[in-house]
């Protein structure tokens, strides 16, 4: 069983629309997640981090997290095209062990 | 310079070579991490240190050996490294450890 999963995608929605990135998590001790956002050929960018059960909310993005279904998910709202790239999520386990996810592609169609 | 940087940015080695990567960090931060990230699979954290003490070794072969002089630098020393070894070796730093972490540039190896 993988410590984070995610939806490879590819995930495409239009510029404007919504776009729903989901991540699952194994180990239920896990205390922080996160949400990195990697551009081809770059190196991963903080998005937003989440530490407690409900919704935090930074501009278009919305980061929610759900301990008892130890489910992440981030919301883009409004995408636009420079929103395409890879998302990656990232959960802090015990100790100072991160697990990251292989990460969704997205995909904004002009 | 600003935020976290690696040196180099690229780098061709071959298995018998010893080589080392340099990061350094511009952030105030306390704790830096190596990771290895491989076409089609997740993000790897290999090693990390909070205010100068290794806290997690996940593992990695003895051919990587990490070394940190103090809170803004990082190394990674290589010896006879393998071809499945060539992956893109990214340096992170985050205030103390278990905290957001933020990325370098980092490092593309090529092994041969």
């Amino acid at each position: 069983q993988k410590e984070v999963e995610q939806n490879s995608g590819p995930l495409s929605v239009p510029e404007g629309a919504i776009a729903s990135l989901n991540c699952t998590y194994s180990d239920r001790g896990s205390q922080s997640f996160f949400w990195y956002r990697q551009y081809s050929g770059k190196s991963p960018e903080l998005i937003m981090f989440i530490y407690s059960n409900g919704d935090k909310e930074d501009g278009r993005f919305t980061a929610q997290l759900n301990k008892a279904s130890q489910y992440v998910s981030l919301l883009i709202r409004d995408s636009q095209p420079s929103d395409s790239a890879t998302y990656l999520c990232a959960v802090k386990s015990r100790g100072n062990q991160f697990y990251f996810g292989t990460g969704t592609s997205l995909t904004v169609i002009p | 310079e600003t935020g976290v940087t690696q040196t180099p940015r690229h780098l061709v080695m071959g298995m018998t070579n010893k080589k080392s990567l340099k990061c350094e960090q511009h952030l105030g931060h306390n704790a830096m991490y190596w990771y290895k990230q491989s076409a089609k699979k997740p993000l790897e954290l290999m090693f990390v240190y909070n205010f100068k003490e290794q806290t997690e070794n996940n593992s990695v072969p003895s051919r990587f050996s990490p070394e940190c002089p103090n809170s803004s630098h990082l190394f990674l020393h290589l010896h006879t490294l393998q071809p499945e070894d060539s992956a893109l070796y990214l340096c992170a730093s985050s205030a103390p450890a278990g905290y957001e972490q933020y990325f370098g540039p980092g490092t593309r190896l090529t092994v041969t």
